[in-house]
């Protein structure tokens, strides 16, 4: 139980384009969902944190009209890199917080490479 | 301020010998201590989550245990697939989003 999704695995663009990537919890709903960043050697960074049904909480520093999140459901979250820029070049990872009796816990998906030309 | 710090840095060890990686924090009110295991190119496993002191987990080769200020993960005769790098992270008690506070990590490398 408590498996996360992500879509894509990796993906390449080019300079100025936009990016969404998929966040989905595939045997529980999670009311809270959570999108970090992840540079080489380095530990998680959280970008943001997403409700069901509300605006996502960013934190100091990022870029909310750059990093844009939607949580429509109970199991999917996306977030989308606006404009992409090399510098957006980084391994993305979600995470969702269970709704049951192991609330506190959060469940890692497998992160998406993504690279910017 | 709060901060979670991982030693050491790196820790490499022969395969069957025992050792301990360490996670200190400092948060004002601990709601729960993570710790989560994570492969090259791969998201975070979860391994423990432990609540108050005194608390122990075992799953495997590995055991958590957790004080006031700092928590452990024991490695009993680890073998070469133990290798990864070991996260810590802390969830405040004031926190209601479930907010973790991640430390730097400790990669691990377990020689055949």
């Amino acid at each position: 139980g408590a498996v996360v999704s992500q879509h894509p695995s990796w993906v390449i663009c080019k300079s100025g384009t936009s990016v969404k990537i998929e966040c989905r919890s595939l045997d529980f709903q999670a009311t809270t969902m959570f999108w970090y960043r992840q540079f080489p050697k380095q530990s998680l960074m959280l970008m943001a944190t997403s409700n069901e049904g509300s605006k996502a909480t960013y934190e100091q520093g990022v870029e909310k009209d750059k990093f844009l999140i939607n949580h429509a459901s109970l199991t999917l979250s996306t977030l989308t890199v606006t404009s992409a820029h090399p510098e957006d070049s980084s391994f993305y990872i979600c995470s969702a917080r269970t709704s049951g009796v192991s609330y506190n816990e959060q469940f890692f998906g497998p992160g998406t490479r993504l690279t910017v030309l | 301020e709060d901060q979670v710090t991982q030693s050491p840095e790196a820790l490499r060890l022969q395969e069957g010998e025992s050792s301990s990686l360490n996670c200190s924090y400092t948060v004002s009110g601990l709601r729960g201590l993570f710790w989560y295991r994570q492969d090259p190119g791969k998201g975070p496993e979860f391994l423990f989550t432990l609540y108050s002191a005194g608390e122990e987990k075992e799953k495997e080769r590995l055991k958590a245990t957790l004080t006031k200020k700092e928590s452990f993960l024991h490695i009993t005769a680890p073998k070469p697939e133990d290798s990864a790098t070991y996260l810590c992270a802390v969830q405040k008690g004031s926190s209601n989003t479930g907010k973790l506070i991640f430390g730097q990590g400790t990669t691990l490398q377990v020689k055949p």
